[in-house]
Protein backbone atom coordinates (compact mmCIF):
# COMPACT_ATOMS: atom_id res chain seq x y z
CA UNK A 1 0.00 0.00 0.00
CA UNK A 2 0.87 3.40 -0.57
CA UNK A 3 2.99 4.79 2.72
CA UNK A 4 5.55 7.57 3.24
CA UNK A 5 9.04 7.35 5.27
CA UNK A 6 10.84 10.20 6.97
CA UNK A 7 13.99 10.65 8.49
CA UNK A 8 14.32 10.09 11.83
CA UNK A 9 14.81 13.31 14.03
CA UNK A 10 14.82 15.17 16.20
CA UNK A 11 17.26 17.58 14.05
CA UNK A 12 19.14 20.69 15.97
CA UNK A 13 20.82 23.44 13.95
CA UNK A 14 22.05 26.43 14.71
CA UNK A 15 20.50 29.27 12.57
CA UNK A 16 22.22 29.99 9.25
CA UNK A 17 22.69 26.46 8.73
CA UNK A 18 21.61 23.88 6.27
CA UNK A 19 18.79 21.73 6.64
CA UNK A 20 17.93 19.02 4.76
CA UNK A 21 14.98 16.23 5.54
CA UNK A 22 14.71 12.98 3.71
CA UNK A 23 11.44 11.71 2.77
CA UNK A 24 10.59 8.48 0.49
CA UNK A 25 7.85 7.34 -0.30
CA UNK A 26 5.96 3.95 -1.99
CA UNK A 27 2.92 4.51 -3.70
CA UNK A 28 1.27 2.71 -6.77
CA UNK A 29 0.55 5.64 -10.14
CA UNK A 30 1.30 8.90 -9.58
CA UNK A 31 0.72 10.77 -5.88
CA UNK A 32 0.72 14.09 -4.93
CA UNK A 33 3.57 14.90 -2.71
CA UNK A 34 3.20 17.36 0.44
CA UNK A 35 5.50 18.85 3.33
CA UNK A 36 3.28 20.17 6.27
CA UNK A 37 4.32 21.51 9.55
CA UNK A 38 3.20 21.36 12.58
CA UNK A 39 4.32 24.36 15.62
CA UNK A 40 3.40 23.01 19.00
CA UNK A 41 0.19 23.72 20.42
CA UNK A 42 -1.17 23.88 16.78
CA UNK A 43 -2.58 21.89 14.02
CA UNK A 44 -0.63 21.10 10.40
CA UNK A 45 0.01 23.71 7.97
CA UNK A 46 0.73 23.21 4.38
CA UNK A 47 4.57 23.87 3.43
CA UNK A 48 5.01 23.04 0.11
CA UNK A 49 3.03 20.45 -2.54
CA UNK A 50 4.22 18.51 -5.92
CA UNK A 51 1.89 16.94 -8.10
CA UNK A 52 3.80 15.47 -10.32
CA UNK A 53 7.53 14.46 -11.29
CA UNK A 54 9.95 16.92 -11.29
CA UNK A 55 7.53 19.35 -9.88
CA UNK A 56 9.58 21.29 -7.54
CA UNK A 57 7.45 22.61 -4.34
CA UNK A 58 9.13 26.03 -2.89
CA UNK A 59 7.81 28.78 -0.06
CA UNK A 60 9.02 30.91 2.71
CA UNK A 61 12.79 29.27 1.54
CA UNK A 62 11.70 25.59 1.75
CA UNK A 63 12.16 23.57 -1.42
CA UNK A 64 11.58 19.65 -2.32
CA UNK A 65 11.42 18.03 -5.62
CA UNK A 66 9.39 15.29 -6.68
CA UNK A 67 12.17 12.65 -7.89
CA UNK A 68 9.82 9.72 -8.87
CA UNK A 69 13.07 8.18 -10.18
CA UNK A 70 13.95 7.39 -6.41
CA UNK A 71 10.65 8.11 -4.85
CA UNK A 72 11.90 11.07 -2.70
CA UNK A 73 10.72 14.33 -1.95
CA UNK A 74 13.64 15.76 0.38
CA UNK A 75 12.85 18.78 1.82
CA UNK A 76 15.86 21.47 2.15
CA UNK A 77 16.31 25.06 3.23
CA UNK A 78 19.30 26.79 3.07
CA UNK A 79 19.76 29.20 5.93
CA UNK A 80 17.14 27.99 8.90
CA UNK A 81 15.60 30.07 11.04
CA UNK A 82 14.63 29.92 15.11
CA UNK A 83 10.92 30.86 14.22
CA UNK A 84 11.32 27.61 11.68
CA UNK A 85 11.76 25.23 14.78
CA UNK A 86 8.50 22.64 14.73
CA UNK A 87 7.68 19.61 13.38
CA UNK A 88 8.08 18.54 9.54
CA UNK A 89 5.54 15.98 8.24
CA UNK A 90 5.76 14.67 4.35
CA UNK A 91 2.82 12.83 2.88
CA UNK A 92 1.46 11.67 0.08
CA UNK A 93 -2.34 11.41 -1.69
CA UNK A 94 -3.34 9.22 -4.22
CA UNK A 95 -6.23 8.81 -6.83
CA UNK A 96 -8.80 7.30 -6.27
CA UNK A 97 -12.04 6.42 -4.15
CA UNK A 98 -11.20 8.48 -1.01
CA UNK A 99 -10.77 12.05 -2.10
CA UNK A 100 -7.04 13.63 -1.37
CA UNK A 101 -6.42 10.79 1.30
CA UNK A 102 -2.81 11.69 2.59
CA UNK A 103 -0.94 8.91 4.01
CA UNK A 104 1.53 10.81 6.65
CA UNK A 105 5.49 9.86 7.82
CA UNK A 106 6.02 10.41 11.40
CA UNK A 107 7.45 13.41 11.90
CA UNK A 108 10.90 14.92 12.06
CA UNK A 109 11.22 17.00 14.92
CA UNK A 110 13.47 20.81 14.23
CA UNK A 111 15.34 22.37 16.40
CA UNK A 112 17.08 25.86 15.64
CA UNK A 113 19.26 27.34 18.12
CA UNK A 114 20.34 31.02 17.97
CA UNK B 1 -13.05 33.36 3.83
CA UNK B 2 -13.73 31.16 7.35
CA UNK B 3 -10.59 28.10 8.20
CA UNK B 4 -11.34 25.02 9.40
CA UNK B 5 -12.87 25.28 12.82
CA UNK B 6 -12.72 22.60 15.51
CA UNK B 7 -14.87 22.29 18.77
CA UNK B 8 -13.96 22.10 21.92
CA UNK B 9 -10.04 22.17 22.11
CA UNK B 10 -9.41 20.08 24.98
CA UNK B 11 -11.74 17.49 26.05
CA UNK B 12 -11.03 15.12 29.62
CA UNK B 13 -13.26 11.58 29.27
CA UNK B 14 -13.22 8.28 31.38
CA UNK B 15 -12.31 5.38 29.78
CA UNK B 16 -15.98 3.55 28.39
CA UNK B 17 -17.09 7.09 28.58
CA UNK B 18 -18.55 8.50 24.53
CA UNK B 19 -17.45 11.99 22.93
CA UNK B 20 -18.72 13.82 20.24
CA UNK B 21 -16.03 16.26 18.33
CA UNK B 22 -17.01 18.79 16.06
CA UNK B 23 -16.26 20.32 12.55
CA UNK B 24 -16.76 23.33 10.46
CA UNK B 25 -15.38 23.07 7.15
CA UNK B 26 -13.83 26.26 4.80
CA UNK B 27 -16.20 27.66 2.96
CA UNK B 28 -16.48 26.27 -0.18
CA UNK B 29 -15.19 23.02 0.56
CA UNK B 30 -17.55 19.76 0.67
CA UNK B 31 -15.45 16.78 1.62
CA UNK B 32 -14.10 16.28 5.46
CA UNK B 33 -11.39 14.14 6.51
CA UNK B 34 -10.66 13.08 9.99
CA UNK B 35 -7.26 12.06 11.29
CA UNK B 36 -5.78 10.99 14.49
CA UNK B 37 -2.56 11.66 15.50
CA UNK B 38 -1.31 10.09 18.68
CA UNK B 39 1.76 11.81 20.78
CA UNK B 40 5.11 11.71 18.48
CA UNK B 41 3.56 10.20 15.33
CA UNK B 42 2.04 11.51 12.26
CA UNK B 43 -1.86 11.65 11.59
CA UNK B 44 -3.88 8.49 11.02
CA UNK B 45 -6.47 8.70 8.36
CA UNK B 46 -10.06 7.70 10.42
CA UNK B 47 -12.40 8.20 7.40
CA UNK B 48 -13.92 11.17 5.31
CA UNK B 49 -17.06 12.18 3.89
CA UNK B 50 -18.45 13.74 0.94
CA UNK B 51 -21.89 14.38 -0.29
CA UNK B 52 -22.89 13.69 3.61
CA UNK B 53 -22.35 9.65 3.17
CA UNK B 54 -18.59 7.86 4.45
CA UNK B 55 -16.39 8.14 1.51
CA UNK B 56 -13.71 5.91 3.05
CA UNK B 57 -12.06 4.74 5.98
CA UNK B 58 -8.94 3.41 7.50
CA UNK B 59 -7.64 0.98 10.02
CA UNK B 60 -10.41 2.56 12.67
CA UNK B 61 -13.17 0.00 14.55
CA UNK B 62 -16.57 0.76 14.35
CA UNK B 63 -16.75 2.49 17.47
CA UNK B 64 -15.32 5.43 15.26
CA UNK B 65 -18.08 6.86 13.91
CA UNK B 66 -19.41 10.09 12.25
CA UNK B 67 -21.08 12.28 10.33
CA UNK B 68 -22.13 14.86 7.77
CA UNK B 69 -24.57 17.45 7.92
CA UNK B 70 -26.48 19.52 4.43
CA UNK B 71 -23.66 22.19 4.94
CA UNK B 72 -21.00 19.93 5.03
CA UNK B 73 -19.47 20.43 8.57
CA UNK B 74 -19.01 17.68 10.62
CA UNK B 75 -19.05 14.99 13.61
CA UNK B 76 -16.51 12.52 14.76
CA UNK B 77 -18.00 10.32 17.15
CA UNK B 78 -16.05 7.53 19.53
CA UNK B 79 -18.01 5.16 21.76
CA UNK B 80 -16.30 2.90 24.71
CA UNK B 81 -13.47 5.25 25.10
CA UNK B 82 -9.94 3.68 25.73
CA UNK B 83 -6.75 4.83 26.83
CA UNK B 84 -5.03 4.66 23.53
CA UNK B 85 -7.92 7.05 22.39
CA UNK B 86 -6.27 9.79 23.95
CA UNK B 87 -4.39 12.04 21.09
CA UNK B 88 -5.04 15.19 18.67
CA UNK B 89 -7.82 14.55 16.63
CA UNK B 90 -7.68 16.69 13.18
CA UNK B 91 -10.23 17.57 10.78
CA UNK B 92 -9.79 18.85 6.68
CA UNK B 93 -11.85 20.21 4.96
CA UNK B 94 -11.37 19.86 0.94
CA UNK B 95 -13.01 20.53 -2.48
CA UNK B 96 -13.49 17.97 -5.48
CA UNK B 97 -13.06 21.22 -7.72
CA UNK B 98 -9.12 20.53 -7.03
CA UNK B 99 -7.25 18.51 -8.70
CA UNK B 100 -5.18 17.73 -6.25
CA UNK B 101 -7.78 18.00 -3.50
CA UNK B 102 -5.71 19.79 -1.18
CA UNK B 103 -6.35 19.49 2.39
CA UNK B 104 -7.10 22.32 4.96
CA UNK B 105 -6.47 21.23 8.75
CA UNK B 106 -8.33 22.92 11.70
CA UNK B 107 -6.40 23.45 14.69
CA UNK B 108 -7.55 20.06 15.83
CA UNK B 109 -9.25 18.71 19.12
CA UNK B 110 -7.15 17.23 21.82
CA UNK B 111 -8.97 14.19 23.54
CA UNK B 112 -7.56 13.36 27.13
CA UNK B 113 -8.75 9.58 28.27
CA UNK B 114 -8.14 8.58 31.83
Amino acid sequence: GDSVTQMEGPVTLSEEAFLTINCTYTATGYPSLFWYVQYPGEGLQLLLKATKADDKGSNKGFEATYRKETTSFHLEKGSVQVSDSAVYFCALSNRGSTLGRLYFGRGTQLTVWP
Amino acid sequence: ETGVTQSPTHLIKTRGQQVTLRCSSQSGHNTVSWYQQALGQGPQFIFQYYREEENGRGNFPPRFSGLQFPNYSSELNVNALELDDSALYLCASSSDADFAYEQYFGPGTRLTVT
